[in-house]
């Protein structure tokens, strides 16, 4: 099956300044990437997502990349809040099937 | 519009017990899911039902099975439990696989 790889686990940024987590996948069928932020305590909330078709989608402060040919796929944070502050999942797809999750980002902004 | 609901949302058993989860969704979703959160691993996929009628094995499937009575209803059951499978449960649904998850607010299971 698909595997996605997440990094960094932690990181850990100043309020305004920027935010970036990676995830590769492995099955080049994939074309489905969401990302979900999910806050202490509360579900995964979708906040993104790309199909692959498209190579980047931006909505207000967040934007996804996505490198088919590298078979990654980047979330980008700019002027990072402490609201932002949350556990990020990033996922993969195949036509039909389930997802599969990454490992997670621990994001702190530090006011 | 209640979304995805997940009862019970706390649950202590000891080892050997049994006990159903239930999660029921009012959007109409075809696809309904069933993950568990472990610290370090994030979401792995347990069952997942792509329609009513049909259910499939996820990642972990050991130790667990599912039913969907109905299109809103998929429960997940555990036979007899064990301390490895103390965890956070989420299930999820979507209208078509795999897009537009809605995920319910999660049961906090302890097995002791």
């Amino acid at each position: 099956g698909e595997n996605v790889e997440q990094h960094p686990s932690t990181l850990s940024v100043q309020e305004g300044d920027s935010a970036v987590i990676k995830c590769t996948y492995s099955d080049s069928a994939s074309n489905y990437f969401p990302w979900y932020k999910q806050e202490l305590g509360k579900r995964p909330q979708l906040i993104i997502d790309i199909r692959s078709n498209v190579g980047e989608k931006k909505d207000q402060r967040i934007a996804v990349t996505l490198n088919k040919t590298a078979k990654h796929f980047s979330l980008h944070i700019t002027e990072t809040q402490p609201e932002d502050s949350a556990v990020y999942f990033c996922a993969a797809s195949i036509p039909g099937n389930q997802f599969y999750f990454g490992t997670g980002t621990s994001l702190t902004v530090i006011p | 519009n209640a979304g995805v609901t997940q009862t019970p949302k706390f649950q202590v058993l000891k080892t050997g017990q049994s006990m159903t989860l239930q999660c029921a969704q009012d959007m109409n979703h075809n696809s309904m899911y069933w993950y568990r959160q472990d610290p370090g691993m994030g979401l792995r996929l347990i069952y997942y039902s792509a329609s009513e009628g049909t259910t499939d094995k996820g990642e972990v499937p050991n130790g667990y099975n599912v039913s969907r009575l109905n299109k809103r209803e998929f429960s997940l059951r555990l036979e007899s439990a064990a301390p490895s499978q103390t965890s956070v449960y989420f299930c999820a649904s979507s209208e078509v696989s795999p897009y537009g998850y809605t995920f319910g607010s999660g049961t906090r299971l302890t097995v002791v």
